[in-house]
């Protein structure tokens, strides 16, 4: 395992509410992303982080923030839930040396 | 614009049967070109990076190939065990990202 774990694993949301997800690693690695997976789109990269503090937006960033204030932890936030973000979210780690990425076990959530 | 395509979107196997996956791509300077294994409700699993054309990895039943225009992921004489999503993606110069493609859906039946 890359030591990488997700909180929630499981969420079910009404429209309009603030969610968040946790990304939790111990690899201190610097980087990290937030993709989304649907049907029909494959891996969409949503924010990532390039280290404390820095981050920048991927290829599905509306409506969708993130932080990061530690190493070790990665914040990914919808501000007002809607139905298209129904989906199913991976927080992603990659080291300084390396291109490839790890990935953890995923959040399934589901906006109603 | 980086562009990763995969074919097919699907392919079962009789075990022992063995075939080979595409992923054809597209970038602007390529750094890296990866393969990853995804079992249904899980996080997809690195199996091999390829970083120029030419280059070949293996792992158990997988060998993994490269050209400038497309990867190729071989598998030898599969088992059940093998049936997974299987997922390529690439990682140009400039960015700080991968670019997936849709993934291959492998079934093999005993």
């Amino acid at each position: 395992d890359a030591g990488i774990t997700q909180s929630p694993r499981h969420k079910v949301t009404e429209t309009g509410t603030p969610v968040t997800l946790r990304c939790h690693q111990t690899e201190n690695h610097r980087y990290m992303y937030w993709y989304r997976q649907d049907p029909g789109h494959g891996l969409r990269l949503i924010h990532y982080s390039y280290g404390v503090k820095d981050t920048d937006k991927g290829e599905v960033s509306d409506g969708y923030s993130v932080s990061r204030s530690k190493t070790e932890d990665f914040l990914l936030t919808l501000e007002s839930a809607t139905s298209s973000q129904t989906s199913v979210y991976f927080c992603a780690i990659r080291g300084l040396d390396t291109y490839e990425q790890y990935f953890g076990p995923g959040t399934r959530l589901t906006v109603t | 614009e980086d562009q990763v395509t995969q074919s097919p979107e699907a392919l079962r196997l009789q075990e022992g049967e063995s075939s080979s996956l595409n992923c054809s791509y597209t970038v602007s300077g390529l750094r890296g070109l990866f393969w990853y294994r995804q079992d249904p409700g899980k996080g997809p699993e690195f199996l091999f990076t390829l970083y120029s054309a030419g280059e070949e990895k293996e792992k158990e039943r997988l060998k993994a190939t490269l050209t400038k225009k497309e990867s190729f992921l071989h598998i030898t004489a599969p088992k059940p065990e093998d049936s997974a999503t299987y997922l390529c993606a690439v990682h140009n110069q400039g960015a700080q990202k991968l670019v997936f493609g849709q993934g291959t859906r492998l079934t093999i039946n005993p």
